[in-house]
């Protein structure tokens, strides 16, 4: 069975570029979830999909991170414009019931420089 | 304040000890914790889940006080395979979101 997929693996840009990310979760799991780790800090959780609906953004830094995930499959991360606070490694993961406790599968992430 | 703390290390320990790593947490209200294994660029990995009773799967041992809002994971007889970032992560009050801490280094030499 196939694992919780991010690309790209790593993406350089220049600041005030755009950056997409994909994550295809495990078949079968509703539940999606962006985390990030930036340089010297712990990892932090970002958003949380429920199907194709935003469970809850509160983690997301600011209006340049937007997430969608069209027809509850596949997400996508952009950043636009990027920053260069906004380099670090986006994770994503994905569970089956999105209950507290349930076992989380990552993906291997995308490391983001921003130049 | 962090809401997880854990000593970063590195410890490094010969192959064959016993090691012991320990965090705490802030939010009283955590109802689920656990020990994930990081790998030098790569995921986070699930090693245990932690449980009140305490648990112990193979080698590894965690326990946890929610008094003291401790968690403690122990290795015993360390293998060189078990050189990675152990991570103690809790879950924010009674949501899925997980709060992770930075990460405790291991070395285990031959």
């Amino acid at each position: 069975e196939a694992g919780v997929t991010q690309f790209p693996s790593h993406s350089v840009i220049e600041k005030g570029q755009t950056v997409t990310l994909r994550c295809d979760p495990i078949s079968g799991h509703d539940n999606l979830y962006w985390y990030r780790r930036v340089m010297g800090k712990e990892i932090k959780f970002l958003l949380h999909f429920v199907k194709e609906s935003k469970q809850d953004e509160s983690g997301m830094p600011n209006n340049r991170f937007l997430a969608e995930r069209t027809g509850g499959t596949y997400s996508t991360l952009k950043v636009q414009p990027a920053e260069l606070e906004d380099s670090g490694v986006y994770f994503c993961a994905s569970s089956q019931d999105g209950g507290v406790g349930e076992k989380l599968f990552f993906g291997s992430g995308t490391q983001l420089s921003v130049l | 304040r962090k809401e997880v703390e854990q000593d970063p290390g590195p410890f490094n320990v010969p192959e064959g000890a016993t090691v012991a790593f320990n965090c705490t947490y802030s939010n009283s209200a955590s109802q689920s914790f656990f020990w994930y294994r990081q790998d030098c660029r790569k995921e986070p990995k699930l090693l245990m889940s932690v449980y009140s009773s305490g648990n112990e799967d193979g080698r590894f041992t965690a326990q946890l006080n929610r008094a003291s809002q401790y968690i403690s994971l122990l290795i015993r007889d360390s293998k060189l395979s078990d050189s990675a970032t152990y991570l103690c992560v809790v879950n924010d009050g009674s949501s899925y979101k997980l709060i992770f801490g930075s990460g405790t280094r291991l070395l285990v030499r031959p």
